[in-house]
């Protein structure tokens, strides 16, 4: 079955660290950059990050850049986030979204997301 | 940074109508532009790419035409599981940007 599965989420206090995972099957990850896609509480949806098929080419909204790392393991299938410094406007649902169209190159186009996990929380307290 | 807007806010149609929701970009995103729909406590759903063209498995009732900065996308006629939020996202330039939703409700 093509599915995404995050985890990971959780509740963390201000300045603190969480990492994110989002476990891919039924499909050539490698093949496929992905995103890190967050929606806070009754609100729109927010990109956060990407990373090529390869994962030798990132991008960073501007609001987590410097604060936020991506990066994905091939061999598990797995893609991660990496967060620290958190804030109370990192409070939310973080996905994890497949791109339509492959792309094994460093540095990939923007796509549209055909594939999206189920989601999972952080809540930042202060 | 290219900023989408979209507009309804709310959309009230009563079932069996038509719904038209529109998404505007403040520069051209040329033809890429794609359209989700999401339903309360669930994921995001692809419905429509390349401004008009639908998914897998999206019923021909989802339709969406425009080009440059004003898109629209229409629903011919609402079915109860149509009431839901919709988003627009460009994907011309980095970052990938969504617009802020509409809400599709019950007239």
């Amino acid at each position: 079955e093509v599915q995404l599965l995050e985890s990971g989420g959780g509740f963390v206090q201000f300045g603190g660290s969480l990492r994110l995972s989002c476990a891919a099957s039924g499909f050539t990850f490698s093949n496929y950059a992905m995103s890190w896609v967050r929606q806070a509480p009754g609100k729109g949806l927010e990109w956060v990050s990407a990373i090529s098929g390869g994962g030798d080419g990132t991008n960073y909204a501007d609001s987590v850049e410097g604060r936020f790392t991506i990066s994905r393991d091939n061999s598990k299938n797995t893609l991660y986030l990496q967060m620290i410094s958190l804030r109370d406007a990192d409070t939310a649902v973080y996905y994890c979204a497949k791109d339509r169209v492959s792309c094994s190159s460093a540095t990939c186009y923007p796509d549209v997301f055909d594939l999206w996990g189920q989601g999972t929380t952080v809540i930042v307290s202060s | 940074e290219i900023v989408m807007t979209q507009s309804p806010a709310t959309l009230s149609v009563s079932p069996g109508e038509r719904g038209t929701l529109s998404c505007r970009a403040s520069q051209s995103v040329s033809s890429n532009l794609a359209w989700y729909q999401q339903k309360p406590g669930q994921a995001p759903r692809l419905l429509i790419y390349g401004t008009s063209t639908r998914a897998t498995n999206i019923p021909a009732r989802f339709s969406g035409s425009g080009s440059g900065t004003e898109f629209t996308l229409t629903i011919s006629s609402l079915q109860s599981e149509d009431f839901a939020v919709y988003y627009c996202q460009q994907y011309s330039k980095w970052p990938p940007a969504f617009g802020q939703g509409t809400k599709v409700e019950i007239k």
